[in-house]
């Protein structure tokens, strides 16, 4: 799976949009990607993912770049419920193969401020 | 909204006694996985299961380590002997399929080994 790069922190206003970028350069054309995010050590929560088109769904959008080598994950109205680590993962599309596994990096701690 | 669930919430035991850790996947998945994530640290695989059995394996997952479908409904992560290290959060996963399917993660299990 392609190596994802994320910053280690942003902050966000609350009621404002969040932006969050992923860079994913060497991602190849049969690879997913995922997005998740993790409040404060609970379980990983899917959010969304995408393969070359832009995809919305009631918690977020995910823009993918046409080239698709960079993401950004937008949650329109940030909460503060919405404070977490925010993780960008690749993931290929397999065909009776193993690798089924998620590979987490750091993420991206978003902090949504008062 | 169908969840996973894992017990216990919280597991304290001796260094080198046995533990069970238990989930139920959503009732329809076929799918299931164990992760694990030591405090401070990124989540990493542990291991696939599918069909009675081992899909995939990481290099955590060695001897000490055990999975299980006992029963249609639960999934067990066993560790025969623990060791100090082994403390971390353990979080089960599941799936309908397995290429491009979304896990969905339970709460998770902290593991302290004393």
């Amino acid at each position: 799976d392609a190596k994802t790069t994320q910053p280690p922190s942003m902050d966000c206003a609350e009621g404002r949009a969040a932006n969050l970028p992923c860079n994913h350069s060497t991602i190849s054309g049969n690879e997913y990607v995922y997005w998740y995010r993790q409040i404060h050590s609970q379980g990983p929560q899917y959010i969304i993912h995408g393969l070359k088109n832009n995809e919305t769904n009631e918690m977020a959008s995910l823009i993918i770049t046409e080239d698709r080598k960079s993401s950004t994950l937008i949650l329109p109205h940030a909460t503060l419920r919405d404070t977490a680590v925010y993780y960008c993962i690749s993931r290929a599309l397999n065909s009776g193969g193993s690798n089924y596994k998620l590979t987490f990096g750091k993420g991206t701690l978003l902090t949504v401020n008062p | 909204e169908p969840e996973v669930t894992q017990t216990p919430s919280h597991q304290v035991t001796q260094m080198g006694q046995e533990v069970i850790l238990r989930c139920v996947p959503i009732s329809n998945h076929l799918y299931f996985y164990w992760y694990r994530q030591i405090l401070g640290q990124k989540v990493e695989f542990l291991v696939s299961f599918y069909n009675n059995e081992i899909s995939e394996k990481s290099e955590i997952f060695d001897d000490q380590f055990s999975v299980e479908r006992p029963d249609g409904s639960n999934f067990t992560l066993k560790i025969r002997s623990t060791k100090l290290e082994d403390s971390a959060m353990y979080f089960c996963a599941s799936s309908v399929e397995r290429s491009t399917d979304t896990q969905y993660f339970g709460p998770g299990t902290r593991l302290t080994v004393l």
